[in-house]
C-alpha cells in the first residue's frame, strides 16, 4: 500500500508562490495517479489536478490554469505542487491523495499541509 | 462541469438512528462514476463507497451507496458515535472532478 508523506506548513504573502511536497513510499506500481486537492476553511473539498508520476502528463482544473504546477521528480518518489500569484483565498489545506487506476477516486491520501497566505 | 449539490447541509441525529444523504448532479453521471469520503475535523478524507455502491476496503456495511443518472444517496444504518463528521460527494465522470459541498452529520 503506497503512503504519503507531506511537506510542513508553509505562511506566505500574497503575490507569493507556495511548493508543496508529497513523498510516495511503499511500491509505486506504473499506473499510479497523484491528485492534489484542497480544503479551504468553511469550504468543501476542491480538486485541483493530477499528474501521471509515469508519463509525466497531467491535468488540472481550469481554476487553477496559468497558476498550478504539478511535477514528479522519479529519484525521490515525490510529486510537488506550485501554486503562483497567491491570494488570501489560496489559504487552506492542501492534500496529495492517489489511486492505482485512472485517475477516479482517490483511496490514499496524505495527511495535508497548511498554507496559509497572510500579509 | 458538473456542479454536485449535497443536501442537507447538516443532518441532527442520535446514534442508534440512520442517516440519509442526498447528492445531485447537474447532469447525468454515466458509469455510476461518484465516490462517498467522510472527514473528520483534523483528520484526512477517507474514502467510504466508489462506483455509487461499492464500498471501499475496510468500511463497515451500516454505509451503503445507492443512487444512477442525476441523483445518489449514502445511507448510514444505526449511527456509531465515530460516524460523526462531514460526507462529500465526488463524481468522476468528466474532468474537472468535482466534489458537493458537504453534509455535516452531527449529534443531535
Amino acid at each position: 500500500q503506497v503512503q504519503l508523506v507531506q511537506s510542513g506548513a508553509e505562511v506566505k504573502k500574497p503575490g507569493a508562490s507556495v511548493k508543496v511536497s508529497c513523498k510516495a513510499s511503499g511500491y509505486l506500481r506504473t499506473g499510479y495517479y497523484i491528485h492534489w486537492v484542497r480544503l479551504a476553511p468553511g469550504q468543501g473539498l476542491e480538486w485541483m489536478g493530477w499528474i501521471n508520476p509515469y508519463t509525466g502528463g497531467s491535468k488540472s482544473s481550469p481554476k487553477f490554469q496559468g497558476r498550478l504546477t504539478m511535477t514528479w521528480e522519479t529519484s525521490i518518489n515525490t510529486a510537488y505542487m506550485e501554486l503562483s500569484s497567491l491570494t488570501s483565498d489560496d489559504t487552506a489545506v492542501y492534500y496529495c491523495a492517489s489511486r492505482y487506476g485512472p485517475p477516479t477516486y482517490m483511496d490514499v491520501w496524505g495527511k495535508g499541509t497548511t498554507v496559509t497566505v497572510s500579509s | 462541469e458538473v456542479v454536485l449539490t449535497q443536501s442537507p447541509g447538516t443532518l441532527s441525529l442520535s446514534p442508534g438512528e440512520r442517516a440519509t444523504l442526498s447528492c445531485r448532479a447537474s447532469q447525468s453521471i454515466s458509469s455510476r462514476s461518484l465516490a462517498w469520503y467522510q472527514q473528520k475535523p483534523g483528520q484526512t478524507p477517507r474514502l467510504l463507497i466508489y462506483g455509487a455502491s461499492s464500498r471501499a476496503t475496510g468500511i463497515p456495511d451500516r454505509f451503503s451507496g445507492s443512487g444512477s443518472g442525476t441523483d445518489f444517496t449514502l445511507t448510514i444504518n444505526r449511527l456509531e458515535p465515530e460516524d460523526f463528521a462531514v460526507f462529500y460527494c465526488q463524481q468522476y465522470d468528466s474532468s474537472p472532478l468535482t466534489f458537493g459541498g458537504g453534509t455535516k452529520v452531527e449529534i443531535k
